[in-house]
């Protein structure tokens, strides 16, 4: 199956900071999104990008799918900020998504 | 725009006895939906994909026996941990695609997930 790769694994910063998470897959796919887990384990669908840019406030994400690989940008960060940001990807044309191993981003005041 | 509901958010359940977790689509039907497990501090791993009108489709390793899935109409699915242990307990999460006939091209939304505690 497609592997996923997050990195980095763990993130802290201050308040203010600006932050890159990428995620590498080893296939092609036809989904990709990027989740923000909260500390109640809710799934926050941030975006949904198999390709191209968006821009929501102040995050903002880029997949190259060509290069198998995206990049979640988040500036000035906030202590709301902190938690689990999951990569998922489907390559199975079937709505399967395999999820990486998540970036835990902790900002602190 | 589109909702997942999942419940019970939490349950405890004593060892042996069964517990069901519903997941609905709220404002769209949903021919496929997939369930997720998710221990502490790891990442999501599908458990399978439920089907309207068929059976599940299981991963590698996930016990149909175990996990009954029931997908009895275009807005729900039910995951059935049946003879729950302790090792069972974990985050339990069902998630669909926005869309019902392009569902590989659709984005996945989630429901709110059911930790279970099996004592």
């Amino acid at each position: 199956g497609i592997q996923v790769e997050q990195s980095p694994p763990d993130l802290i910063l201050q308040e203010g900071a600006n932050s890159t998470l990428r995620c590498n897959f080893s296939d092609s796919v036809n989904n990709l999104q990027w989740f923000h887990q909260n500390p109640w384990g809710q799934l926050i669908n941030l975006f949904y990008i198999p390709s191209g840019t968006k821009q929501n406030g102040r995050l903002s994400a880029t997949t190259v799918a060509t290069e198998r690989y995206s990049l979640l940008y988040i500036s000035s960060s906030q202590t709301t900020d902190s938690g689990v940001y999951f990569c998922a990807v489907d390559n199975t044309n079937a709505g399967k998504s395999t999820f990486g191993d998540g970036t835990t981003l902790t900002v602190k005041p | 725009g589109a909702v997942v509901s999942q419940h019970p958010s939490r349950v405890i359940c004593k060892s042996g006895t069964s517990v069901k977790i519903e997941c609905r689509s709220l404002d769209f039907q949903a021919t496929t939906m997939f369930w997720y497990r998710q221990f502490p501090k790891q990442s999501l791993m599908l458990m399978a994909t439920s089907n309207e009108g068929s059976k599940a489709t299981y991963e590698q390793g996930v016990e149909k026996d175990k996990f009954l899935i029931n997908h009895a109409s275009l807005t729900l699915s039910t995951l059935t941990v049946t003879s729950a242990h302790p090792e069972d307990s974990s985050f339990y999460i069902c998630s669909a695609p926005g869309q019902m006939t392009t569902s590989y091209n659709s984005p996945l939304h989630f429901g709110n997930g059911t930790r279970l505690t099996v004592t």
